[in-house]
């Protein structure tokens, strides 16, 4: 294992349902990451928290709601999704925000959009 | 525009066969790139990890190597196993601050 964990591992939901992803991690890193992965198609990140502040926020819909309360942990708060947000969705956690710090992952959220 | 682009996108090799995965980049400036592995269901874990100095880095079976002028990293697996059935992804740092540029993946599948 990584030492990175999430929960739920797949997720169903309607579209005007609410939910949330979390995420966390037992490394002791100061950057956190939420990453999309649809099929055939790279890894897109999401937003990057460093030292639990926003540090970066890819123009993703506003239906997605990221929250880190603290360093080791991570939420991605889900509302009003669309079908095509159907996808892979992981966090991964660095030492810090260089580009040199490897990142470690978790195993992902599997979510389905009906 | 950083760009990172894998060949093939997908690959099919009897088990004890060697492959080669191949990478090319046009990410500038360069700080280093990495090789996943991606098992289905599960994140991504790191093989490798090069520097612009660095041409050739081994972790077991497999052997990453790195040319910084052509702009190419190419990923080779030996005596490929059953469990080296996962997509490999191609990832690269642009400098010290950047974010990282991933490549769509290889799909590996080894059959016995």
């Amino acid at each position: 294992e990584t030492g990175v964990t999430q929960t739920p591992r797949h997720l169903v939901m309607g579209m005007t349902n609410k939910k949330s992803l979390k995420c966390e991690q037992h490394l002791g890193h100061n950057a956190m990451y939420w990453y999309k992965q649809s099929a055939k198609k790279p890894l897109e990140l999401m937003f990057v928290y460093s030292l639990e502040e926003r540090v970066e926020n890819n123009s993703v819909p506003s239906r997605f709601s990221p929250e880190c309360p603290n360093s080791s942990h991570l939420f991605l708060h889900l509302h009003t999704l669309q079908p095509e947000d159907s996808a892979l969705y992981l966090c991964a956690s660095s030492q810090d925000r260089r580009g040199r710090a490897e990142q470690y992952f978790g195993p992902g959220t599997r979510l389905t959009v009906t | 525009k950083n760009q990172v682009e894998q060949s093939p996108q997908s690959l099919i090799i009897l088990e004890g066969k060697n492959c080669t995965l191949q990478c090319n980049y046009t990410v500038s400036p360069f700080s280093n790139l990495r090789w996943y592995k991606q098992d289905t269901g599960r994140g991504p874990v790191s093989l490798t990890i090069m520097t612009f100095s660095e041409n050739t880095k081994s972790n077991g079976r497999y052997t990453a190597t790195l040319d910084a002028d052509t702009k190419q990293s190419s990923l080779h697996i030996t005596a490929s196993q059953l469990s080296d059935s996962a997509s490999y992804i191609c990832v690269v740092s642009g400098d010290a601050g950047n974010m990282l540029t991933f490549g769509g993946g290889t799909r590996l599948m080894v059959k016995p």
